[in-house]
């Protein structure tokens, strides 16, 4: 069964400090990786995409790991902000069509405290 | 910010009535898709469709069905509604460049 966990479920970090959130994934065949940020009350809003030939992705203070070995990724979020307090998704893509199935995780919900 | 918008955002309804979801985009996108998310829960795909006049069904069973008469548009209804309908419902597009899909601010439901 194609599955998408997530750890933690929930966070609480100090504004400044740095996190890492774990995806572990099971889907087959690989065709990509997102991570998604989504805001209370608001869609998710993409942060990064991953192939299965990239092990590295970085967008601002986000940076996104992938092991395709061992079905990892891991979002690192550096010098937190206030505004970073959301849920983080990751969704895996099982084929790279124009189809658009996507198995999406719970999320992490990190909370950044001032 | 993606162009792609939802109404209403919040709607408390009674039980058996009849309403719609709507959802546009303005980007051109002529692939659309209706997710259900409950709090603390994972995207549940409900419906999808890859352009005019096709619609198909998600992976999740929703008593709900879709349309897709213009590009632009992708109206969400439920016939008769249900406290088990109380949901978030988010509505998304993608293009052909890349599968990113573009999320609306999403519909809160609840009917009572």
């Amino acid at each position: 069964k194609n599955q998408v966990e997530q750890s933690p479920q929930s966070l609480i970090i100090l504004e400044g400090k740095n996190c890492t959130l774990q995806c572990n994934y099971t889907v087959s065949p690989f065709s990509n990786l997102r991570w998604y940020k989504q805001d209370t009350g608001r869609g998710p809003v993409s942060l990064t995409i991953m192939t299965f030939s990239e092990n590295t992705k970085s967008n601002g203070r986000y940076t996104a790991t992938l092991d395709a070995d061992t079905k990892q990724s891991s979002l690192h979020i550096t010098a937190s902000q206030l505004s970073d307090s959301a849920s983080y998704i990751c969704v895996v893509s099982d084929r790279g069509s124009t189809l658009g199935r996507l198995y999406f995780g719970r999320g992490t919900q990190l909370t950044v405290w001032p | 910010e993606a162009d792609i918008y939802q109404t209403p955002r919040y709607l408390v309804i009674g039980t058996g009535k009849k309403i719609t979801l709507e959802c546009s985009q303005t980007m051109g996108h002529d692939k659309m898709y209706w997710y259900q998310q409950d709090p603390g829960m994972e995207l549940h795909l409900i419906h999808y469709s890859y352009g005019v006049n096709s619609t198909e069904k998600g992976d999740l069973s929703s008593e709900s069905t879709v349309s897709r008469i213009r590009t632009e548009h992708f109206p969400l209804t439920l016939e008769s509604a249900r406290p088990s309908h109380t949901s978030q419902y988010l509505c998304a597009s993608s293009g052909d460049r890349d599968e990113t899909q573009y999320f609306g601010p999403g519909t809160r439901l609840l009917v009572l």
